[in-house]
């Protein structure tokens, strides 16, 4: 089963906040969410990730609603090396779980 | 550069070949994962080491054979593959299982 919904495609113009919702409504309390980006024909890289407060670093900012329910990734002035395809995941911190990307957003900027 | 090095970038070999991916991580972790990405669906996890030693094998063909003779180094051998497993090949890194991941850039494999 699908713990993550996101929206399969997304544009967004250069320069301009690009906005990734991600809606999670099974998440459980230990679990956070994590964003990964896959570059064409490169490996995912991290982003970022949090569990119930609003998180930023040098990359993006992830703003968790307050059931926690979704969430939104903000990448605050998107260029056109921001092209990638997004992945939304929610997971418990520590285990064994294995991390499980399913079809993400494919983000395109527009010149 | 992510500290994870993947050789080679791209290989092409027939189904009766023996082949070996090659992964490196120089950032110190204690896991290491392969992982599979065949065009237009997911990324599938296909192995995971904690200190080189196996703890999940998510029903991977034995025509895959992993191997992890220290916790910088793993190696996927490959053996009498199918065309179907032509796929862009990941390996990933970790500092404990179930952190984040460090990606590298893969292997693109074409099975002829």
């Amino acid at each position: 089963d699908a713990k993550t919904t996101q929206p399969t495609s997304m544009d967004c113009a250069e320069g301009r906040a690009a906005n990734l919702p991600c809606n999670h409504s099974t998440i459980s309390g230990n679990e956070y969410v994590y964003w990964y980006r896959q570059i064409h024909s490169q490996g995912p890289q991290y982003i970022i990730h949090g569990l119930k407060n609003n998180e930023t670093n040098e990359m993006a900012s992830l703003i968790i609603t307050e059931d926690r329910k979704s969430s939104t990734l903000i990448l605050p002035h998107a260029t056109l090396r921001d092209t990638a395809v997004y992945y939304c995941i929610v997971r418990a911190y520590f285990g064994n779980e294995k991390l499980t990307f399913g079809t993400g957003t494919r983000l395109t900027i527009i010149p | 550069e992510t500290g994870v090095t993947q050789t080679p970038r791209h290989l092409v070999m027939g189904m009766t070949n023996k082949k070996s991916l090659k992964c490196e991580q120089h950032l110190g972790h204690n896991a290491m994962y392969w992982y599979k990405q065949s065009a237009k669906k997911p990324l599938e996890l296909m192995f995971v080491y904690s200190l080189e030693e196996r703890v999940e094998n998510n029903s991977v063909p034995s025509r895959f054979s992993p191997e992890c003779p220290n916790s910088s180094h793993l190696f996927l051998h490959l053996h009498t593959l199918q065309p179907e497993d032509s796929a862009l090949y990941l390996c990933a890194s970790s500092l404990l299982v179930g952190e984040k991941l460090f990606f590298g850039s893969g292997t693109q494999l074409s099975v002829l």
